[in-house]
């Protein structure tokens, strides 16, 4: 049961424009989310997060947007450049107690010059 | 200064063969895991370890056990290795468990069956 839904496994964007990764939760009791990034041969790294309190979450080139009533959250990138190109994986957590993070599948992200 | 570092990276055994990774992480973290990132690319959780006592074991055959000696070490044995255990298996720690405690990923262990 994949309670964390990418469902586009790659993604190619132009320099310059926006990148928009997409990402679907299945669980309602879902109210913490996570966005990692890796690069090829090394670990994810964490990026940005959004708390089901808020709708938006903003970190420079990067913003997070969460429509809880839809389940899904998506993350922007503006402008997009191709040190971006990288596997970008979405997270769903509760944030009472100490449930661990349910990962997605990731998306791969390529951004042309 | 590597934060969470894991070896081997790259590791080629045979079935039925017994083979270990090695991690540790030098960020003074509480919490350890182990995540394996298998052919369908989710990164699923294996283990969770806090201060040395396992929190958490997911569905996983008994031939995977995880070893802390110190909250700053997670190893992970694995027994009689199958073909289906091919993946690429990752440490990762965290200041404590819960939402708002940022993850640190190790590089990963690329393990291949043959």
């Amino acid at each position: 049961d994949q309670q964390v839904k990418q469902n586009s496994p790659s993604l190619s964007v132009q320099e310059g424009r926006i990148s928009i990764l997409n990402c679907d939760y299945t669980n309602s009791m879902f109210d913490y989310f996570l966005w990692y990034k890796k690069y090829p041969a090394e670990g994810p790294t964490f990026l940005i997060s959004i708390s089901s309190i808020k709708d938006k979450n903003e970190d420079g080139r990067f913003t997070v947007f969460l429509n809880k009533s839809a389940k899904h959250l998506s993350l922007h990138i503006v402008p997009s450049q191709p040190g971006d190109s990288a596997v970008y994986f979405c997270a769903a957590s509760l944030s009472g107690g100490s449930y661990i993070p349910t990962f997605g599948r990731g998306t791969s992200l390529i951004v042309h010059p | 200064d590597t934060a969470v570092s894991q070896t081997p990276k790259y590791l080629v055994t045979q079935m039925g063969n017994d083979k270990s990774i090695k991690c540790e992480q030098n960020l003074g973290h509480d919490t350890m895991y182990w995540y394996k990132q298998d052919s369908k690319k989710f990164l699923k959780i294996m283990f969770s370890y806090n201060n040395k006592e396992l929190i958490i074991n997911e569905t996983v055959p008994n031939r995977f056990s995880p070893k802390s000696p110190d909250k700053a070490h997670l190893n992970l044995h694995i027994n009689s290795l199958e073909l289906g255990d091919s993946a690429v298996y990752f440490c990762a720690s965290s200041q404590a468990q819960g939402a708002g405690n940022t993850i640190y990923f190790g590089e990963g262990s690329w393990l291949t069956v043959v």
